[in-house]
């Protein structure tokens, strides 16, 4: 099944406490994002990127990290988290090119930090 | 920040009646995406519209792209409990979705 999976589903943490949340596509897609949700704001773009080791900030970047070192891998670090950093993550990755598909959505990070 | 705004916030609907969901821009839009997110789910995509003036069905939903392409609409016609959810549209730039902050919709049966 062609899929996008996240883990893990929740964390709750401790200010300061580095985390990962990964991320991981079987579609062989190109482009990988991960967005953060809160409420009456929408999704907002955290991090992108558009193929191995190629990455670049989105709109909200501030606190985060992403590596892309394979294709199907788009982890998401924080290296200290902080309380505004509580939110629902999802990432979403689609294949290249100009046609009308759209991302694909991991089923989400629900991430509490204390 | 958001390029894309969307009316109204949340929907209250009666089951079998229609609504209609609005995403509206102060820049013209290159396209625009739609995406369901059911409670407790994740955004599912549903259709990219593309031209100006262009409109699709899905069953009981119907897309609509403005003719200046800063105005994009979804109606549901005879609303049911499965179409419950938040509605997003997103405008598609190279590597990026800008969205709307969503409507939020729920069904009386």
């Amino acid at each position: 099944e062609a899929q996008v999976t996240q883990n893990p589903r929740y964390l709750i943490t401790v200010t300061g406490k580095k985390l990962t949340v990964t991320c991981s596509q079987n579609m062989n897609h190109e482009y990988m994002s991960w967005y953060r949700q809160d409420p009456g704001l929408g999704l907002r773009q955290i991090y992108y990127s558009m193929n191995v080791e190629v990455t670049d900030k989105g709109d909200v970047p501030e606190g985060y990290k992403v590596s892309r070192k394979e294709k199907r891998n788009f982890p998401l670090i924080l290296e200290s988290p902080s309380p505004n950093q509580t939110s629902l993550y999802f990432c979403a990755s689609r294949r290249a090119g100009t046609g009308t598909s759209g991302y694909t959505f991991g089923s989400g990070t629900r991430l509490t930090v204390v | 920040g958001q390029q894309v705004m969307q009316i109204p916030q949340y929907q209250h609907v009666q089951e079998g009646e229609d609504f209609t969901t609005y995403c509206n821009s102060s820049t013209t839009l290159s396209n625009i995406q739609w995406y369901k997110q059911r409670p407790g789910g994740h955004p599912v995509f549903l259709i990219q519209l593309v031209k100006s003036g262009e409109v699709k069905k899905q069953k009981r939903l119907t897309f609509q792209f403005g003719e200046a392409k800063k105005n994009s609409s979804l109606h549901i016609t005879a609303t049911q409990t499965t179409d419950v959810g938040t509605y997003f549209c997103a405008e598609r730039n190279d590597y990026k979705l800008s969205f709307g902050a969503g409507t939020t919709v729920t069904v009386r049966a």
